[in-house]
């Protein structure tokens, strides 16, 4: 079945540097990829989604400038966050879905970030 | 009020037994419903998709009220595998015309031997 990777699974960084997160399909054309952001206890937040070749669509109350998605190819978006503080500790997910897909079925294992 | 409402848990049941999830959401115009699982710091997994007619798939049984706006899971004769958080999401169109996932916060089951 179709598979989405994330990479890394688990980061420790700094305060004030920088982490990139990877989410690729690894067998099939992902048009769309969504990026979550899950707090201990509490619900998926949907943070951003993007679309190939184009620029992300944010939900209100995440900034772009501090979580920078890039989409540039059909099978790899990124995630960055930017000058990571404590508070950007969390539990980074994103899903994939391809051309035909109904829904937002293949998610990748999660990305555990911890600021310190 | 929360626009997918879950069951607070957690629950606490023995092998065998019968459990059942609700779960409700507010927008009138959701589309689409699913139950998924999400095991300790682990991603997510589609169990199922929920569908007006209600579906069945092994021991698992999703149902959906429209009228009610209000989806439920049974679990019968549950596992100890079966021992997860259970996310009940609803996707809609949100103010951009959007297809989105709303998700609600998850109920914790634990069966027990």
């Amino acid at each position: 079945g179709a598979v989405v990777s994330q990479h890394p699974s688990r980061v420790i960084c700094k305060s004030g540097t920088s982490v990139k997160i990877e989410c690729r399909s690894l067998d099939f054309q992902a048009t769309t990829m969504f990026w979550y952001r899950q707090f201990p206890k509490k619900s998926l937040m949907l943070m951003a989604t993007s679309n190939e070749g184009s620029k992300a669509t944010y939900e209100q109350g995440v900034e772009k400038d501090k979580f920078l998605i890039n989409h540039a190819s059909l099978t790899l978006s990124t995630l960055t966050v930017t000058s990571a503080h404590p508070e950007d500790s969390s539990f980074y997910i994103c899903s994939a879905r391809d051309q035909g897909g109904v829904t937002e079925a293949f998610f990748g294992q999660g990305t555990r970030l911890t600021v310190v | 009020r929360k626009e997918v409402e879950q069951d607070p848990g957690p629950f606490n049941v023995p092998e065998g037994a019968t459990v059942a999830f609700n779960c409700t959401y507010s927008n009138s115009a959701s589309q689409s419903f699913f139950w998924y699982r999400q095991d300790c710091r682990k991603e997510p997994k589609l169990l199922m998709s929920v569908y007006s007619s209600g579906n069945e798939d092994g021991r698992f049984t999703a149902q959906l009220n429209r009228a009610s706006q209000y989806i439920s899971l049974l679990i019968r004769d549950s596992k100890l595998s079966d021992s997860a958080t259970y996310l009940c999401v609803v996707r809609a169109l949100n103010a951009g015309n959007n297809r989105k996932l709303i998700w609600g916060l998850g109920t914790s089951l634990a069966v027990n031997p």
